[in-house]
């Protein structure tokens, strides 16, 4: 699986949109891009995913750069309870184990 | 049920000693993964089930760590002679079908630790 670089931290006001990059520079064109999160103490939680094209979901926006190299994950209205370390992962078709890095750890703050 | 469900919540238990982790996958969840994550670490990828074997368990830290699916639902994880090193949370997730591109829905994991 091809390997991706988040920002260790982020800081977002609550209200407002968090945007969150990540690159992976080295996909290939049978991978998808994977955003999950996990709050405190939790298991991960699954938010979106995508190949080529922009997705949406009741959750969040995912921006693929057109040459795949990188990719947003847009939360359009922060709250706090979107505080969590965000991962983003590219892996291949069908679906396999996935590798979580450091991720970004978004605080959002009042 | 409803979620990914996994047991015991926490673990304490002696240099040495076996311990044995359950989870228990989305009904009709036919693909079971095991992961585990250490203090301020990112999720390490240990074992995948599609229906009851396991074609990949290069994963497995070592030759104390086995896992096991009986009728294509629960699994275990067992993990023999622990050490200290194997203190963790092991997190278990199941998806629909290893054939698709599909969300991993993850269960609460395990916080096993060694003393």
């Amino acid at each position: 699986d091809a390997k991706t670089t988040q920002p260790p931290s982020m800081d977002c006001a609550e209200g407002r949109a968090a945007n969150l990059p990540c690159n992976h520079s080295t996909i290939s064109g049978n991978e998808y891009v994977y955003w999950y999160r996990q709050i405190h103490s939790q298991g991960p939680q699954y938010i979106i995913h995508g190949l080529k094209n922009n997705e949406t979901n009741e959750m969040a926006s995912l921006i693929i750069t057109e040459d795949r190299k990188s990719s947003t994950l847009i939360l359009p209205h922060a709250t706090l309870r979107d505080t969590a370390v965000y991962y983003c992962i590219v892996r291949a078709a069908p679906g396999n184990m996935l590798t979580f890095g450091g991720g970004t750890r978004l605080m959002v703050k009042p | 049920g409803a979620g990914v469900s996994q047991s015991p919540s926490n673990k304490v238990t002696e240099k040495g000693k076996d311990v044995e982790l359950r989870c228990d996958p989305i009904s009709g969840h036919t693909a079971l993964y095991w992961y585990r994550q250490s203090l301020g670490q990112g999720l390490e990828f240990l074992i995948y089930f599609q229906g009851n074997s396991a074609p990949d368990k290069s994963g497995l830290p070592s030759d104390r760590f086995s896992a096991e699916r009986t009728g294509g639902s629960v699994s275990t994880l067992t993990i023999q002679r622990t050490q200290q090193e194997d203190s963790a949370v092991y997190l278990c997730a199941s998806s629909l079908d290893w054939g698709r591109v599909n969300e991993q829905f993850f269960g609460p994991g395990t916080r096993l630790t060694v003393l």
